[in-house]
């Protein structure tokens, strides 16, 4: 139990174009779910939490408007980033909790910006 | 002070050996704790929480020291299979499930 599932799994987008990365809880439902990003070799990094049927709660430093995330069902969160640019470049990792606090993570998103 | 740190290694050991992580966390408030690990270029992975009274699946055993504000894990008998990072995680209170991670131990499991 506890899969989620991510897509897709590797894009490469030129700079300039947005980009939608969508996460799913495929045997649970997830009210929350969180959107991360991690540079090779370097620790996760929360980027927001994603709460069905709200506004996405976004951690400092993180654009709002740049990352938009979607929660439009218990099941279903989707990233989008906008106006990519090669910076964006990174692996982006999205989890969800059937349970308080555990967290189980899709298989992440590696994005290339050219 | 961080809210979660880990010494990030890399802990090289022999195959067979005993070795043990440490992490600590700043809240003490934090009620709950976990250990995952990500294994090179991929996700993170749920490898067990972390009860008060510790607890043991196979040979791995979680610890949590409250008053010293640190949890641990132990790995016994090391396998080559066990090489990855270790990421422990402690609860932020009052924050919606949210979790925060430390940076990653990394161990390297040597023939």
């Amino acid at each position: 139990g506890a899969v989620v599932s991510q897509h897709p799994s590797r894009v490469i987008c030129k700079s300039g174009t947005s980009v939608k990365i969508e996460c799913r809880s495929l045997d649970f439902q997830a009210t929350t779910m969180f959107w991360y990003r991690q540079f090779p070799k370097q620790s996760l990094m929360l980027m927001a939490t994603s709460n069905e049927g709200s506004k996405a709660t976004y951690e400092q430093g993180v654009e709002k408007d740049k990352f938009l995330i979607n929660h439009a069902s218990l099941t279903l969160s989707t990233l989008t980033v906008t106006s990519a640019h090669p910076e964006d470049s990174s692996f982006y990792i999205c989890s969800a909790s059937p349970l308080s606090y555990e967290q189980y993570f899709g298989p992440g998103t590696r994005l290339t910006v050219t | 002070r961080k809210e979660v740190e880990q010494d990030p290694g890399p802990f090289n050991v022999p195959e067979g050996a005993t070795v043990a992580f440490n992490c600590t966390y700043s809240n003490s408030a934090s009620q709950s704790f976990f250990w995952y690990r990500q294994d090179c270029r991929k996700e993170p992975k749920l490898l067990m929480s972390v009860y008060s009274s510790g607890n043991e699946d196979g040979r791995f055993t979680a610890q949590l020291n409250r008053a010293s504000q640190y949890i641990s894990l132990l790995i016994r008998d090391s396998k080559l299979s066990d090489s990855a990072t270790y990421l422990c995680a402690v609860n932020s209170p009052g924050g919606y499930q949210k979790v925060t991670f430390g940076t990653g131990t990394k161990l390297q499991v040597i023939p």
